[in-house]
């Protein structure tokens, strides 16, 4: 039962290089989240994803471009990284947005941008 | 503009005590409201979640409660054990049409429990 998966957990890159972020999720969710937590502020969201093919902006998207080809995977690519994009990245899974329905979190990924 | 507030910021408490954390929003039009324990280095994970008719819910030590007219929330923990450490995050569910939903996330009260 793995879930919900980011990779790297960790990583470190350098102002202008373009870094994907991997989430994997077992479960054929349909709608999956991307979110950045920094200090002094609570969870945004960065993009979600309604379904294969169908992605929409969230709260914070500049910088950023996601994709969805298949269910189970959402990547999240930075395409030429900054410093202000240092922070902790998570993907989150539902099976429907809605009254009630819970998003399920992956472990993280704490990306630094030097 | 929609808003959630937790407090405290922190807390330290001795294992074996309870403690309240408290959630103040400004969410309109409310859908839900969700409590969810953070772990260091861990994703959120999900204790409580409370519709607009629902003012109480428990699991196991954690008790949350909703007072809808006030647009309060309160997460009670009882007999605090030294797992109990962690950021608490207050979730508030905006309603919009159709079938999404926005969730507007508190910064969280991060709760030390010392033996």
């Amino acid at each position: 039962d793995a879930g919900i998966t980011q990779s790297p957990r960790y990583k470190i890159t350098e102002t202008g290089r373009q870094v994907t972020l991997m989430c994997h999720q077992t479960w054929s969710h349909s709608y999956m989240f991307w979110y950045r937590q920094d200090l002094g502020h609570g969870l945004r969201l960065i993009y979600y994803s309604a379904a294969a093919d169908i992605t929409d902006k969230g709260e914070v998207p500049d910088g950023y471009v996601v994709s969805r080809s298949k269910t189970e995977n959402f990547p999240l690519t930075l395409e030429s990284a900054t410093r202000s994009q240092t922070s902790v990245y998570f993907c989150a899974s539902s099976e429907l947005v809605g009254r009630g329905n819970e998003q399920y979190f992956g472990p993280g990924t704490r990306l630094t941008v030097t | 503009k929609n808003q959630v507030e937790q407090s405290p910021q922190s807390l330290i408490i001795l294992e074996g005590k309870n403690c309240t954390l408290q959630c103040n929003y400004t969410v309109s039009p409310f859908s839900n409201l969700r409590w969810y324990k953070q772990d260091t280095g861990r994703g959120p994970v999900s204790l409580t979640i409370m519709t607009f008719s629902e003012n109480t819910k428990s699991n196991g030590r954690y008790t949350a409660t909703l007072d809808a007219d006030t647009k309060q929330s309160s997460l009670h923990i009882t007999a605090s054990q030294l797992s109990d450490s962690a950021s608490y995050i207050c979730v508030v569910s905006a309603r919009y049409g159709g079938a999404t939903n926005k969730l507007i996330f508190g910064t969280g009260t991060l709760l030390a429990v010392q033996p």
